[in-house]
């Protein structure tokens, strides 16, 4: 089963791109990589996901090299309201079906 | 609202009781996820239903927990003789799955639950 290793927090400013990398050594051919956001007393909210290459979307870019062992998720000018834990998961789907949730990144925006 | 529900929001509860959660996903997604998620850790994969039919469960998964989906429609979480270590955020999740494991989760706001 893939499995996922992230940054577990960082900081940034109102205004500024951030970007989460996500590393998956182990993914599968068929597996594809999904973000999640997730505020205080929620539940996960879907925000991408990609195969290879990059895939952008109204809130967010993902970025996935050749050899897709990592993934990085870039948020454009962010602000405080994206103070969250955000998620990178592999789509593992097979006869044992589980998803692997790490415990994501903490990403604190200041003013 | 056509989201994901959860019933209840919070739950207090003695060790040794038994609870019971409900979950109704999105109307027409035909799986139906359970998690479990304690503080500061990512949500933790209980189990899963596509249709009616369990289709998997955690290995980590005791027992004590049971989970049903009658008719392919809301899913029950039922934990029973409740230990404290069973405190946690509860979650579920439906999704609309095309063939592939590629299907995009929507969760609800979980249930808390706290034994004592």
């Amino acid at each position: 089963l893939a499995k996922t290793t992230q940054p577990i927090s960082m900081d940034s400013y109102e205004g500024q791109e951030v970007n989460i990398t996500c590393s998956h050594n182990n993914i599968a051919t068929n597996d594809y990589i999904t973000w999640y956001q997730q505020f205080p007393s929620q539940g996960p909210r879907f925000i991408i996901q990609g195969y290879k290459t990059k895939v952008t979307n109204e809130v967010a870019s993902l970025f996935i090299p050749a050899d897709r062992k990592s993934s990085t998720l870039s948020l454009p000018r962010v602000s405080l309201s994206d103070t969250a834990v955000y998620y990178c998961l592999v789509d593992h789907m097979d006869s044992n079906y589980q998803l692997i949730w790490g415990a994501g990144t903490k990403l604190i925006i200041k003013p | 609202d056509t989201g994901v529900s959860q019933n209840p929001r919070h739950k207090i509860t003695k060790r040794g009781q038994n609870v019971t959660f409900r979950c109704d996903p999105i109307s027409e997604h035909n799986r139906l996820y359970w998690y479990r998620q304690t503080l500061g850790q990512g949500p933790e994969f209980l189990t899963y239903f596509q249709n009616e039919a369990q289709l998997e469960k955690s290995r980590l998964l005791s027992d004590r927990f049971s989970a049903e989906r009658p008719k392919g429609s809301f899913s029950t979480l039922e934990i029973q003789r409740t230990e404290q270590g069973d405190s946690a955020m509860y979650l579920c999740a439906s999704s609309l799955t095309r063939g592939r494991g590629t299907d995009t989760q929507y969760f609800g706001p979980g249930t808390r639950l706290t034994v004592l």
